[in-house]
């Protein structure tokens, strides 16, 4: 399918396991972003790639790992989930920084609750 | 921290009236982005703005930025029921930078 897909939609895992949540597009953007949304505090940048192999941490990266291999997977990886991970994950890819390029497709997103 | 401030949090609006959100920044934008979610949903664009008053719109949705590209506003005329949602502003700062968002207007448009 084309477009930007998120794995799995939904997810419950225990306090101290490790859990991987998964971003693939189609269009083979450069760039790709993770933001979680919570209430209270909307949606926040967590980790982007500009390209393979380049990652950058955005404003909340503490607890989670990101790697990007391949231009088209950018998954995410809580190394030890804590309940304050618990969240809506939202996957995003752009074709460039430049304004009229700069339109974000969203992934439909990952709802994680954290026991 | 959000550096996009967005009013009002909450609205509910009967169908057929007209609606604005606002969305400020205390820092010149390099674009500003309008998108909207619905529950359960990723978040669709809905228009970028990037010169300081421009407008544009899109069926009834129209979007302003202003003079100084320091705040932008999103008026819905004659709601409908279709129109309920989560509306986020996101902000461009330098051109070279990920995009900065709101917290969000949920909108809520009642028969």
């Amino acid at each position: 399918d084309a477009g930007i897909t998120q794995s799995p939609r939904y997810k419950i895992t225990e306090t101290g396991r490790q859990v991987t949540l998964m971003c693939h597009q189609t269009w083979s953007h450069s760039y790709m972003f993770w933001y979680r949304q919570d209430l209270g505090h909307g949606l926040r940048l967590i980790y982007y790639s500009a390209a393979a192999d380049i990652t950058d941490k955005g404003e909340v990266p503490d607890g989670y790992v990101v790697s990007r291999s391949k231009t088209e997977n950018f998954p995410l990886t809580l190394e030890s989930a804590t309940r304050s991970q618990t969240s809506v994950y939202f996957c995003a890819s752009s074709e460039s920084y430049r304004p009229i390029y700069n339109e974000q497709f969203f992934g439909p997103g990952t709802r994680l609750t954290v026991l | 921290s959000q550096e996009l401030e967005q009013s009002p949090q909450s609205l509910i609006v009967q169908e057929g009236k007209n609606l604005t959100i606002n969305c400020t920044s205390s820092k010149t934008l390099y674009g500003l982005y309008w998108y909207k979610q619905k529950y359960g949903e990723g978040l669709i664009f809905l228009m970028m703005l990037q010169k300081g008053g421009e407008e544009k719109s899109h069926e009834k949705i129209t979007a302003k930025l202003d003079e100084k590209k320091q705040q932008s506003s999103l008026h819905i005329t004659a709601s409908q029921p279709s129109h309920a949602g989560i509306y986020l502003c996101g902000a461009d700062k330098t051109g070279n930078t990920p995009l900065v968002f709101g917290k969000g207007t949920r909108l809520s448009v009642i028969a």
